[in-house]
């Protein structure tokens, strides 16, 4: 069955460095999906895009966060100066319609920050 | 906020039926029901969604209430593996979005 990989599967980072999450999404899927988890929390979503632009995003997605997709296969989320309270689970999802059909999630990158 | 109600926690018997409510009092007419599952250290997995039609596959069944402000996800015969938290979530046409309420942990018994 198909799947959605992401890697690394956890990462440390220092408070303030950059880190980029990254994710090939299932290949023929055109909505791609960046959703968090922090431990014991609920999943909380980030951004949703289709087409090479954001088309919906959440609160928690400010300035520090951006996604790209600079080919045709990987899909990234960038935080551009990471904070203690970035650390968390975060899962890459894909679908091939809007979220009506149901998506298909990655296993997940663990980031701390330290 | 989640827009659905679910017990926090049920118990099952291996190779039993079990039954996951959830509430959608607040439901759309357009609103699907979706149903996900989350089993540790993993991302989401899909289960099942619907429209206002019980729904089968090969993973589960969900029944829905003729109202629709309830649904239950029926697992036929609950596995070791089946141990998850599920949640029961309703979606919008247009919406690209999940809101994740904080589920139902099932624990099933050996």
């Amino acid at each position: 069955e198909p799947e959605v990989t992401q890697t690394p599967s956890h990462q440390v980072t220092q408070m303030g460095q950059e880190v980029i999450l990254r994710c090939v999404p299932i290949s023929n899927h055109l909505y791609f999906y960046w959703y968090r988890q922090i431990l014991g929390q609920k999943v909380e979503f980030l951004v949703s895009f289709y087409n090479n632009e954001i088309s919906e995003k959440s609160e928690i997605f400010d300035d520090q966060f951006s996604v790209e997709r600079p080919d045709g296969s990987n899909f990234t989320l960038k935080i551009r100066s990471t904070k203690l309270e970035d650390s968390a689970m975060y899962f890459c999802a894909s679908s091939e319609q809007e979220a009506i059909r149901g998506y298909t999630f990655g296993s997940g990158t663990r980031l701390t920050v330290v | 906020d989640a827009k659905t109600t679910q017990p926090n926690s049920m118990e099952s018997n291996e190779e039993e039926p079990v039954h996951l409510p959830c509430n959608h009092s607040t439901i759309s007419g357009t609103d699907y029901i979706h149903w996900y599952r989350q089993l540790p250290s993993q991302g989401p997995e899909y289960v099942i969604h619907g429209l206002t039609s019980n729904v089968n596959n090969r993973m589960a069944s969900l029944a829905i209430a003729e109202d629709r402000k309830s649904s239950t996800l029926i697992l036929h015969r609950a596995t070791l593996r089946d141990a998850a938290v599920y949640y029961c979530i309703t979606l919008g046409s247009g919406t690209y979005k999940y809101i994740f309420g904080t589920g139902t942990r099932l624990k099933v018994l050996a």
